[in-house]
């Protein structure tokens, strides 16, 4: 129940076209989903994120979309550029609690 | 942003040697940090999480005695690694969360460690 199921593993995208991963988690007591970006040989970064009691956020480029009734969330990165190119993860927490549970990662690749 | 640092960036360590690794926040108080491992091209696996002025609680499988952790002040935390064997060569990455009841958590940069 602890589970947050990430897909694609990789995705390869060119310049200026849409990239999109997707989570889906099982336990329904969690309540806040971060997107991290992460850089070979660097710490993740916090990119966005979400709580359920809305549908979509958007900042900039990148925008959330939550689904609750499918327990699926996912990440819209819009006119992707090469610089995007890192690792993506999804995660999910309690309020009650703080730990994040992490998807396994997606290796973004965004050709010139 | 908040701002998570984290020393020594790398270090190579003879196995047998124990290594510290700092993790601080430098623009705001942290009552917990976390500490990660990460192999490469894997998630990141929690070890434990650490609240200031507490023993930290270790996730099930990381043994304590050999990763002590200690937050001995709202923006330190250091992760020991005692008797360092090359199987305990991982990116470790510490997070700080910002505030009791906001669950934004902010990474440090990592510590390549690698144990000959």
């Amino acid at each position: 129940q602890q589970q947050v199921k990430q897909s694609p593993q990789s995705l390869i995208v060119q310049k200026g076209g849409i990239s999109i991963i997707n989570c889906a988690y099982e336990n329904t007591a969690f309540d806040y989903f971060p997107w991290y970006q992460q850089f070979p040989g660097k710490g993740p970064a916090l990119l966005i994120a979400i709580r359920p009691d809305v549908s979509e956020k958007k900042e900039g480029r990148f925008t959330i979309s939550f689904n609750k009734s499918a327990k699926q969330f996912s990440l819209h990165i819009m006119d992707s550029q090469p610089g995007d190119s890192a690792t993506y993860f999804c995660a999910a927490s309690k309020t009650s609690g703080s730990r994040l549970t992490f998807g396994e990662g997606t290796q973004l690749t965004v050709n010139p | 942003g908040a701002v998570v640092s984290q020393h020594p960036s790398w270090v190579i360590c003879k196995s047998g040697t124990s290594v510290k690794i700092e993790c601080r926040s430098l623009d705001f108080q942290a009552t917990t940090m976390f500490w990660y491992r990460q192999f490469p091209k894997q998630s990141l696996m929690l070890m434990a999480t650490s609240n200031e002025g507490s023993k930290a609680t270790y996730e099930q499988g990381v043994e304590k005695d050999k990763f002590l952790i200690n937050h001995a002040s709202l923006t330190l935390s250091t992760l020991t690694v005692t008797s360092a064997h090359p199987e305990d060569s991982s990116f470790y990455i510490c997070s700080a969360r910002v505030g009791q009841t906001l669950h934004e958590q902010y990474f440090g940069p990592g510590t390549r460690l690698t144990v000959t």
